[in-house]
């Protein structure tokens, strides 16, 4: 198993367009973290899926930012209408169900809006 | 709400030397604690973490970290660094009743470990 998988790794967009980030876990593992890490700061949690279920939203997610998981598979982060303050880098972790399980990182997109 | 708090921004250190990076969190119910590690663009590896039991925590990579509930912290210690180290250092808390998932963590701002020769 590779691990976390997510493509692109960096993106370079104007403002105003809308970008579209993916996702793959590790395989088998039903949980799912999106994760945003501007600079200077740790990363900030955005949104958990469980299989195909979103089950948390932060209020960080404005209405602008959507994320689904169609299959329990991979997931997909869109932004749409980009400001230069989504700037930052884009972070997805998994996981297995279970307690005390570990979540695993992947690389992340960074994300430049100009 | 949960928070956690790195009271370093930096810590420059030279090899071979010891090192501890500071970490307090703010929480009134019972918390899972991490450390992580995040080298230049990449994304973050789990260097240790407390869930239960003994105070004293091993890690990858010969850290260590211990618990203390009475003040609040769970710093990060290795007793000999290498160039290697340097990276950046976040700690993070997950509330224990969220479902026994360790992914909805909370992070610090983080610590850059720079260790010169």
């Amino acid at each position: 198993d590779t691990g976390v998988s997510q493509d692109p790794r960096h993106k370079i967009t104007k403002r105003g367009q809308n970008v579209t980030f993916r996702c793959d876990p590790i395989s088998e593992h039903n949980r799912l973290y999106w994760y945003r890490q501007t600079l200077g700061q740790g990363p900030e949690f955005l949104t958990y899926f469980q299989n195909e279920a979103q089950l948390e939203k932060s209020r960080l997610l404005s209405d602008r930012f959507s994320a689904e998981r169609p299959k329990g598979s991979f997931s997909t982060l869109e932004i749409q209408r980009t400001e230069q303050g989504d700037s930052a880098m884009y972070l997805c972790a998994s996981s297995p169900l279970g307690s005390n399980t570990e979540a695993f990182f992947g690389q992340g997109t960074r994300l430049t809006v100009v | 709400a949960q928070s956690v708090t790195q009271l370093d921004s930096q810590v420059p250190v030279f090899e071979e030397a010891p090192v501890e990076l500071r970490c307090n969190y703010s929480s009134s119910v019972s918390v899972y604690l991490f450390w992580y590690v995040q080298y230049p663009n990449q994304g973050l590896q789990l260097l240790l973490k407390y869930l239960s039991g003994s105070t004293l925590v091993k890690g990858i990579n010969g850290f260590e970290a211990e618990f203390n509930k009475s003040q609040t912290s769970f710093h990060l210690r290795k007793p000999s660094v290498h160039i290697s180290d340097t990276a950046e250092y976040f700690c993070a808390v997950s509330d224990t009743n969220y479902g026994g998932s360790q992914g909805n963590l909370i992070f610090g701002k983080g610590t850059k470990l720079s260790v010169k020769p």
